[in-house]
């Protein structure tokens, strides 16, 4: 079965400093992959995709992340944090044999200190 | 603006009330889906539906009732059969004609059983 995993529930940065939010995922073929955030009590934001045109995605407000089929990764990276940064964010993939279904990852929470 | 929304943001109910929470969408999507979420956990399907009179039980069904009588609706029945109500719960919705199957959320609504 597929799964998701978010290695890290929490993770804490200063200001300026890089963001890495880890993910690992498992699945039989060539995944479509997502990262949403969400901001406290808030929906999710689609933040980035990977849909296999490229493997290093870049998406909103600075965030990229890489597809590593090797290592069967998807971290998400940022080079410089800024304090609207902090919230929690999930890693997704969808389901190979239902594209109405998404897999969710149980969230990092970003953290950003002054 | 195009977008989803959902009502209200926050809602009480005692033990043994039936409650439904309203999602409506202006972006023209087939599709729509409900979420739950509890804390430390990922989002989990309840139900979802991909054309008007006709829906799909997802992971945790049991004690939840939809309809979808219009394109644009999907409201979600939190029933008294539902032995743990208390989360957020999240509606979103996809463009079954998009390439890649993200799908788009509204800000969620609260729901406290005391």
């Amino acid at each position: 079965a597929q799964s998701v995993t978010q290695l890290d529930s929490h993770v804490s940065v200063s200001e300026g400093t890089p963001v890495l939010l880890r993910c690992n995922y498992s699945s039989s073929y060539s995944p479509s992959l997502f990262w949403y955030v969400q901001h406290p009590n808030k929906g999710l934001q689609l933040l980035l995709k990977y849909t296999s045109a490229a493997t290093l995605v870049k998406g909103i407000n600075g965030f990229e992340a890489e597809f590593k089929k090797s290592e069967t990764s998807f971290h998400l990276t940022k080079p410089s944090a800024h304090m609207s940064d902090a919230a929690e964010y999930f890693c997704v993939v969808s389901d190979e044999y239902n594209t109405d279904k998404l897999i969710f990852g149980t969230g990092t929470r970003l953290q950003v200190f002054p | 603006d195009g977008g989803i929304t959902q009502s209200p943001k926050y809602l009480f109910r005692k033990e043994g009330q039936n409650v439904t929470l309203s999602c409506e969408q202006n972006l023209n999507h087939d599709a729509m889906y409900w979420y739950r979420q509890d804390p430390g956990q990922g989002l989990r399907l309840i139900y979802y539906s991909q054309i008007v009179n006709d829906f799909q039980k997802g992971d945790i069904a049991e004690g939840y009732s939809v309809s979808r009588e219009k394109k644009e609706s999907f409201p979600l029945t939190v029933t008294s059969a539902q032995k743990n109500p208390t989360a957020f719960y999240l509606c979103a919705s996809r463009d079954l004609k998009a390439l890649y199957n993200e799908q788009f959320f509204g800000p969620g609504t609260r729901l406290t059983v005391l």
